[in-house]
């Protein structure tokens, strides 16, 4: 079945520094979705990129889709205590329009800021 | 309006016990899904109702865990003979439209499981 991995498992940064996470699917998907999820907290949908190549931003989060739509990264600019959370990112089983509604997430990327 | 609710928050149960969690989709939702997220991991889906009917129920691990939506609203995830290994946060979903890949699900607070 299809398989989304994600690095770097663990990230710790200062406040103020960039951030980047990478998300390589074993298929190509239909789209990739981003989530946050705050510790103890559930995922928060952020973003959904469909098209090869997109480029979508949120204020200080960049998140980009690949040309071959088999891998995905979300960037953030200076970091904030606020951005603190596991990033995952997920994506649809199967292809699009063939009833893909289950999702397959990574494992996450744990992200701590020091402040 | 009202995101997706799940009853209770916390459940802690012995092995070999019968559970039901409770999940409320946000009203309107056609999809629901239930997915287990166990420490350190993502998600993992479980099933997806379409309407009342379970149209995927490939993720269920084995025929201990079962799940119904009678009124196409409320679903109710239920654990026969609970095992030490079900611990985990039981996160339920839902989204506006049925079966399509590109519909935005809502996750809910989740219920934390700890058998004993």
């Amino acid at each position: 079945g299809q398989q989304v991995m994600q690095i770097p498992q663990y990230q710790h940064v200062q406040e103020g520094e960039d951030f980047t996470t990478y998300c390589n699917s074993s298929t190509t998907l239909s789209n990739i979705q981003w989530y946050k999820q705050r510790p103890g907290g559930h995922p928060v949908f952020l973003i959904q990129l469909v098209k090869s190549g997109e480029v979508k931003k949120q204020k200080r989060l960049t998140f980009q889709f690949g040309e071959a739509k088999k891998n995905s990264s979300l960037h953030i600019t200076a970091t904030q205590t606020t951005d603190v959370g596991t990033y995952f990112c997920a994506g649809p089983e199967g292809d699009s329009g063939a009833g893909s509604y289950q999702l397959t997430f990574g494992k996450g990327t744990k992200l701590s800021v020091i402040p | 309006g009202a995101g997706v609710s799940q009853t209770p928050s916390n459940k802690v149960t012995e092995k070999g016990k019968y559970v039901e969690l409770r999940c409320d989709p946000i009203s309107g939702h056609t999809a629901l899904y239930w997915y287990r997220q166990s420490l350190g991991q993502g998600p993992e889906f479980l099933i997806y109702f379409q309407g009342t009917g379970a149209a995927d129920d490939s993720g269920l691990p084995n025929d201990r865990f079962f799940a119904v939506r009678p009124e196409g609203s409320v679903s109710t995830l239920k654990i026969q003979r609970t095992e030490r290994g079900d611990s985990a946060v039981y996160l339920c979903a839902s989204s506006l439209l049925a079966g399509t890949s590109t519909d935005t699900q809502y996750f809910g607070p989740g219920t934390r499981l700890t058998v004993l």
